[in-house]
């Protein structure tokens, strides 16, 4: 069972452009929700994560927006750059951030 | 920034070897070390989780016999792919969570690239 589902599995975006990649969840007990840039041969590098308190984090050209009563939450990339291409997690954790569940993946390429 | 060392990078080696990946926190004590597997184009599956001086804790599927989980200090997680075959080739990740409080952040190293001939 795939507790956090994300879409799409593939993005293109042309350089200037927002990028936007979608997740939700099932598990109700899920109270961190972080996102992961993964560059090709490299581990994930924590990017941004959200509570689900909020509604919206913004850290410089990387927001998340936060629907608790859907159970969903999204990654918006602005002014999206070449140098952004890499594939992005979403990612749910519960109990102390002790155990994270990672989404399916997205891979984006931004063409200039 | 909390840093994450994994080593080697890549290992190529022969089927029935066994292989030993190496993971350090340079930076901070680690607390809890955990190691996950992904495959070509997937997401990363937890494998097992470990507490320094504890036994790991292994997810379902995962055999415990087969992948060793050692964290014998506060900086350094062991992994060994005992008798490997060409099943087992994967990229290999770990990552370590450290300090008081319930809202440590993992922290990943950069993975070993396994291939089993």
């Amino acid at each position: 069972q795939q507790q956090v589902k994300q879409s799409p599995q593939s993005l293109i975006v042309q350089k200037g452009g927002i990028s936007i990649i979608n997740c939700a969840y099932e598990n109700t007990a899920f109270d961190y929700f972080p996102w992961y840039q993964q560059f090709p041969g490299k581990g994930p590098a924590l990017l941004i994560a959200i509570r689900p308190d909020v509604s919206e984090k913004k850290e410089g050209r990387f927001t998340i927006s936060f629907n608790k009563s859907a159970k969903q939450f999204s990654l918006h990339i602005m002014d999206s750059q070449p140098g952004d291409s890499a594939t992005y997690f979403c990612a749910a954790a519960s109990g102390g951030y002790q155990k994270v569940t990672f989404g399916t993946g997205t891979k984006l390429q931004v063409i200039p | 920034g909390a840093v994450v060392s994994q080593h080697p990078s890549r290992v190529i080696c022969k089927s029935g070897t066994s292989v030993k990946i190496e993971c350090r926190s340079l930076d901070f004590q680690a607390t809890t070390m955990f190691w996950y597997r992904q495959f070509p184009k997937q997401s990363l599956m937890l494998m097992a989780t470990s507490n320094e001086g504890s036994k790991a804790t292994y997810e379902q599927g995962v055999e415990k016999d087969k992948f060793l989980i050692n964290h014998a200090s506060l900086t350094l997680s062991t992994l060994t792919v005992t008798s490997a075959h060409p099943e087992d080739s994967s990229f290999y990740i770990c990552s370590a969570r450290g300090g008081a409080g319930s809202n440590q952040p993992q922290h990943f190293g950069d993975g070993t690239r396994l291939s089993i001939l």
